[in-house]
């Protein structure tokens, strides 16, 4: 069973700051690990994928996360905070060779963007 | 293209009511699955469709719940006897195997149960 630790349910940050969201996993098997983000009254959206090539891996918008597998990690950063970016950011695993792929999610983390 | 599209966007039923949910996947989509936001539970699988293969059941939280897939595209999401708790987004996404891990999301219906 696999499930997804997302710490703080509210992250603050002012424009222009490091945004830093914190994803911790638990796997029995290599996981594969997501970042979504969902805009308020729309569905769910990509940003990123962990699939056990690059550890760093980079999306869309400049947000990139790094899989660290010792400290079964896998936080999403951005350098610099911009106003869009204000929304909601789920974390979520699912199992390498996996049937169905079903993805396991954390509680998700909203993030303020303070002008 | 087209992306994952779901109808209705909202819908209000009275307690003990049946629902139906639609998701038109993205064409050629071979996945599809259903999963459920409630404030209470966060995002929770509920059924997965591959193909022409029996679906992964094991998500749905009770027998009210049913899901089919005709003709392996359009999904419906049936909910019998509908109950406030049953109060939530229902979220269909679908993939292209084998990456089936990259799920792409419709923009959901908003179930509310009064």
């Amino acid at each position: 069973a696999q499930s997804v630790t997302q710490l703080g349910s509210h992250v603050s940050v002012s424009e222009g700051a490091l945004v830093l969201l914190r994803c911790n996993y638990s796997s029995s098997v290599p996981p594969y690990l997501f970042w979504y983000v969902q805009y308020p009254n729309q569905g769910l959206q990509l940003l990123l994928k962990y699939t056990s090539a690059a550890t760093l891996v980079k999306g869309i918008n400049g947000f990139e996360a790094e899989f660290k597998k010792s400290e079964t990690s896998f936080h999403l950063t951005k350098p610099s905070a911009h106003m869009s970016d204000a929304a909601e950011y789920f974390c979520a695993v699912t199992l390498s060779g996996a049937g169905s792929y079903q993805l396991t999610f954390g509680k998700g983390t909203k993030l303020s963007v303070i002008p | 293209g087209a992306g994952v599209s779901q109808s209705p966007s909202n819908k209000v039923t009275e307690k003990g009511k049946d629902v139906e949910l639609r998701c038109d996947p993205i064409s050629g989509h071979t996945a599809l699955y259903w999963y459920r936001q409630s404030l209470g539970q966060g995002l929770e699988f509920l059924i997965y469709f591959q193909g022409n293969s029996a679906p992964d059941k094991s998500g749905l939280p009770s027998d009210r719940f049913s899901a089919e897939r005709t003709g392996g595209s359009v999904s419906t999401l049936t909910i019998q006897r509908t109950q406030q708790e049953d109060s939530a987004v229902y979220l269909c996404a679908s993939s292209l195997a084998p990456n089936n891990y990259e799920q792409y999301f419709g923009p959901g219906t908003r179930l509310t149960v009064t």
